[in-house]
C-alpha cells in the first residue's frame, strides 16, 4: 500500500498568512493526487485533482503543486472559512490512500 | 445540482450487519464509479471500497479491513449505491461518506452528509 504523510499535523496560522501544507507518498504516484477541506460534522470538499487542478468553484487563493512524491497546498491568504482539516489523497493505485490530516487553527 | 444522501446508519451489536444505502440526484449516475469512506470518531479519512459502472461490470475493490466482511453494490435504476456490513466489529464504528469519483483524474468530487454506524454491545 502506498502511504500517505502530511506535515504538519497541525498548525496556527492568522488571517492573511500565506500557509504551506506537505504531503509525501511512499512510492511514486505522478500526479494522482488530491486535496480535501473538512469542517467540523461536515463532509469533506474537493479542493484540488490532479495535483495541481482546482476543482470548480474554489477560490484561487488554494493551489497544488508536487509530483511524484512530494506534493504541496498552498493557501496564498488564509481567510476566516478555511480554518478547517485538509487531507491528501493517492488515487494512483488500489488501496486508496489518505494522509493522516492537518488542522489549520486560528492564531 | 449533485446530491447524494446517505441512510441506514444505526446502533448494531459487533458480529452483527447493517445495510447502508446512498441515494444519488443531479447527475447520471450509471456513468459514474462510486466510493465509501469512513471516518471513525475523532480520526482521519479511511477508503472503505469502489464500485465501477456498468461498462466495467461493476467490478469492486476493497481495503483490506473490510475485504471478505463488506459488500459494495448498485442499482442503476434506483440511482442507488449500497453497503452491506456483515461481521461487524467495535472498530468498524464510524461516519460513512458515500463519494462521486471525478471520471478520468479519479478524485473524490462530491460527497454525501455521511451516517453513523455505532458497533457496541
Amino acid at each position: 500500500d502506498i502511504q500517505m504523510t502530511q506535515s504538519p499535523s497541525s498548525l496556527s496560522a492568522s488571517v492573511g498568512d500565506r500557509v504551506t501544507i506537505t504531503c509525501r507518498a511512499s512510492q511514486g504516484i505522478s500526479s494522482s493526487l488530491a486535496w480535501y477541506q473538512q469542517k467540523p460534522e461536515k463532509a469533506p470538499k474537493s479542493l484540488i485533482y490532479a495535483a495541481s487542478s482546482l476543482q470548480s468553484g474554489v477560490p484561487s487563493r488554494f493551489s497544488g503543486s508536487g509530483s511524484g512524491t512530494d506534493f504541496t497546498l498552498t493557501i496564498s491568504s488564509l481567510q476566516p472559512e478555511d480554518f478547517a482539516t485538509y487531507y491528501c489523497q493517492q488515487y494512483k493505485s488500489y488501496p486508496v490512500t489518505f494522509g493522516g490530516g492537518t488542522k489549520v487553527e486560528i492564531k | 445540482e449533485v446530491q447524494l444522501v446517505e441512510s441506514g446508519g444505526g446502533l448494531v451489536q459487533p458480529g452483527g450487519s447493517l445495510r447502508l444505502s446512498c441515494a444519488a440526484s443531479g447527475f447520471t449516475f450509471s456513468d459514474h464509479y462510486m466510493d465509501w469512506v469512513r471516518q471513525a470518531p475523532g480520526k482521519g479519512l479511511e477508503w472503505v471500497g469502489r464500485t465501477r459502472n456498468k461498462a466495467n461490470s461493476y467490478t469492486t475493490e476493497y481495503a483490506a479491513s473490510v475485504k471478505g466482511r463488506f459488500t459494495i453494490s448498485r442499482d442503476d435504476s434506483k440511482k442507488s449505491l449500497y453497503l452491506e456490513m456483515n461481521s461487524l466489529k467495535t472498530e468498524d464504528t464510524a461516519v460513512y461518506y458515500c463519494a462521486r469519483v471525478y471520471p478520468l483524474n479519479w478524485n473524490l468530487d462530491y460527497w454525501g452528509q455521511g451516517t453513523l454506524v455505532t458497533v457496541s454491545s
